[in-house]
């Protein structure tokens, strides 16, 4: 069984702070998590995975996330918001590596960058 | 490369009827995957076809039925709608069902 948490429904940033997202997952196996961004009225982006290999991963839009097996949680940051980061962001935890059969998407967190 | 796309973008409907939803893959992709996506419930897993089959199902009612061609498009339908169906409709195909989803735009669904 596996489930995903998102800490946050809403997180507001001034434009130029940093962005931090919260995610904690649970999984019976090794797992693969991914960070997932939807603008509205648009489908999901990738922002971000990983898959075992380095715990520090950096994604596109200059935002990166940490795996941390011991905390069971791939928090999602960026160093600067943006305008354009305003949307719903969604962690994402799979069983098989993404596969469509084992993703287990969180409630999400909906970003809001105050001018 | 195209991305995936998606038809109709909006669609009203009324309880009781039918829908039809369509989704082309990436070229390439075999793999494809349906989400509902609610307020309520999030997002939430349909089913996947891939190679025209049924591979995997979410735990939806049967009124929930889909299918795959030879060139890898898919059709989503529901055969009885009710108010509750209301949603977006994500529709995301990958190269083998592993690995990275890509996702279209989605059709928006409304019910009345």
């Amino acid at each position: 069984a596996q489930s995903v948490t998102q800490l946050d429904s809403h997180v507001s940033v001034s434009e130029g702070t940093p962005v931090l997202l919260r995610c904690n997952y649970s999984s019976s196996y090794s797992p693969s998590l991914f960070w997932y961004v939807q603008h509205p009225n648009k489908g999901l982006q990738l922002l971000l995975k990983y898959t075992s290999a380095a715990t520090l991963v950096k994604g596109i839009n200059g935002f990166e996330a940490e795996f941390k097996k011991s905390e069971t949680s791939f928090h999602l940051t960026k160093p600067s918001a943006h305008m354009s980061d305003a949307a719903e962001y969604f962690c994402v935890v799979s069983k098989s590596g993404g596969g469509a059969d084992g993703l287990t998407f969180g409630k999400g967190t909906h970003l809001i960058i105050q001018p | 490369k195209a991305g995936v796309t998606q038809t109709p973008r909006y669609l009203i409907k009324t309880r009781g009827q039918q829908v039809t939803l369509s989704c082309s893959p990436i070229s390439g992709h075999r793999s494809v995957s349906w989400y509902q996506q609610t307020p309520g419930q999030g997002l939430q897993f349909l089913f996947e076809y891939f190679s025209e089959t049924q591979r995997n199902k979410g735990n939806f009612p049967g009124q929930f039925s889909g299918r795959q061609f030879s060139n890898s498009r898919s059709e989503m339908n529901v055969s009885t709608l009710e108010l509750g169906d209301s949603a977006l409709y994500l529709c995301a195909s990958s190269l083998e069902g592993a690995g990275e989803q890509f996702f279209g735009p989605g059709t928006r669904l409304t019910v009345l």
